[in-house]
């Protein structure tokens, strides 16, 4: 069966510092790994998804992930910290073939020190 | 193009109502998807229907839960006698196809169960 583990409910970065977010997933068929970002009060928002082609992702706001298959990692980063960036992320698991059920992870609440 | 659109955005019920859940998914999306958070937890999913038809409904509650996609109209997650346990935030995402298709999500309603 799929999971996803994200290492660290809270993690706090300054203002211009890089922002490293961890996803651990499992899974028994090639998956597809996404990363969401939640605003306060607000739906999810899609920043990046893996789907088996690059597996350095480019996504919105300047994120980026690192798919490596050897470590079952998929974590989110992205070089300098912004005051907006201040949100919960959440990563997400769904199998290689047509499965549609999205597994998250617990999230990770991201906090921004000017 | 407007996004998926949820309502109401929040809803306060006491004990042993009814709540009903409205989603309109993306213009031209015919595939709708429920998940639930808890507090302090990450999404789980309910349910998934296309237009007239559930597909996937192994996430609901066994009792007091239902959803429908009529041909005509938005998505309807309802529950009836809800209880505090209910209490959460309710996302509908949709989208074009089913499985590697992205899910866009709506910015959620929030259910407190008095």
């Amino acid at each position: 069966a799929q999971s996803v583990t994200q290492l660290g409910s809270h993690v706090s970065v300054s203002e211009g510092a890089l922002v490293l977010l961890r996803c651990n997933y499992s899974s028994s068929v090639p998956p597809y790994l996404f990363w969401y970002v939640q605003y306060p009060n607000q739906g999810l928002q899609l920043l990046l998804k893996y789907t088996s082609a690059a597996t350095l992702v480019k996504g919105i706001n300047g994120f980026e992930a690192e798919f490596k298959k050897s470590e079952t990692s998929f974590h989110l980063t992205k070089p300098s910290a912004h005051m907006s960036d201040a949100a919960e992320y959440f990563c997400a698991v769904t199998r290689g073939d047509s499965s549609y059920k999205l597994i998250f992870g617990s999230g990770t609440r991201l906090l921004v020190r000017p | 193009n407007a996004g998926v659109m949820q309502n109401p955005r929040h809803l306060v019920r006491r004990r042993g109502q009814e709540a009903r859940l409205r989603c309109s998914p993306m213009k031209g999306h015919s595939h709708v998807y429920w998940y639930r958070q808890l507090p302090e937890e990450g999404l789980k999913f309910m349910v998934y229907l296309q237009k007239e038809n559930i597909i996937d409904e192994s996430g609901m509650p066994k009792e007091r839960f239902s959803a429908e996609f009529p041909k005509e109209g938005p998505s309807i997650l309802r529950i009836q006698q809800v209880v505090r346990g209910d209490s959460a935030a309710y996302f509908c995402a949709s989208s074009f196809e089913q499985g590697r298709e992205t899910q866009y999500f709506g910015p959620g309603t929030r259910l407190l169960v008095l």
